[in-house]
């Protein structure tokens, strides 16, 4: 089945500590996007790719860093400068970067801080 | 810079009643617009999405929205709620010449009373 995976589920990260997240998708789209989700702010955008090895800053970059080195694969770095991590993130693909383009949106991986 | 307001936070129905979420746009010209479902834990999934033409445009899951360029509203609608349709509804806008980055709106969960 044609989807878009996200990994793992549940993130914990500890003070200091830079952590990955991982999205995956296998429906030949040429954009990815990256979300970050708090309770009652909905979805702010944090970088989003059109092409391989290309990608841009969103509203809420800081603390984040991202590489497109495959077209399939759209890793998301939270790194010790993102003070307040704890989020629901979510990963979105579209077949293009035009816009009206309809992004599929993957099941999300929850981060939390020990 | 496009925003989107969705004004109620909570909304309650019994399962058989009308439903209709509200969405107000800010932006300049006529926007991309959509409405997409979140049930918990979950990715989001589209609706439905309108860019121009008729502007009552029909979804999956029964739902239908309204485009009023007066009112800079894209209210969503669905004339009897079942009670697996109780989820998170988010409402975004996307700005011609701006790729496709979506601004979202903060959601309103949906709770269906039997």
């Amino acid at each position: 089945d044609g989807g878009i995976t996200q990994s793992p589920k549940y993130l914990f990260r500890k003070e200091g500590q830079n952590v990955t997240l991982s999205c995956e998708q296998n429906l030949n789209h040429d954009a990815m996007y990256w979300y970050r989700q708090d309770p009652g702010q909905g979805l702010r955008l944090i970088y989003y790719s059109q092409i391989v090895n290309d990608f841009q800053k969103g509203d809420i970059a800081e603390g984040y860093s991202v590489s497109r080195e495959k077209k399939e694969s759209f890793p998301l770095t939270v790194t010790s400068a993102q003070k307040n991590p704890t989020a629901f993130y979510l990963c979105a693909s579209s077949t293009y970067s035009g816009v009206g383009e309809t992004q599929y949106f993957g099941p999300g991986t929850r981060l939390l801080v020990l | 810079a496009q925003s989107v307001t969705q004004p109620d936070i909570h909304i309650t129905v019994s399962e058989g009643a009308s439903l209709e979420l509200r969405c107000n746009y800010s932006y300049g010209a006529t926007p991309y617009l959509f409405w997409y479902v979140q049930s918990p834990g979950q990715g989001l999934q589209l609706l439905l999405k309108y860019f121009s033409g008729d502007t009552l445009v029909q979804g999956i899951k029964g739902f239908e929205a309204e485009f009023k360029r007066s009112q800079s509203s894209f209210n969503l609608r669905k004339p009897s709620v079942h009670w697996s349709d109780a989820a998170e509804y988010f409402c975004a806008v996307g700005a011609p010449g701006g790729g496709n980055k979506l601004t979202f709106g903060t959601g309103t969960q949906l709770k269906v009373e039997l």
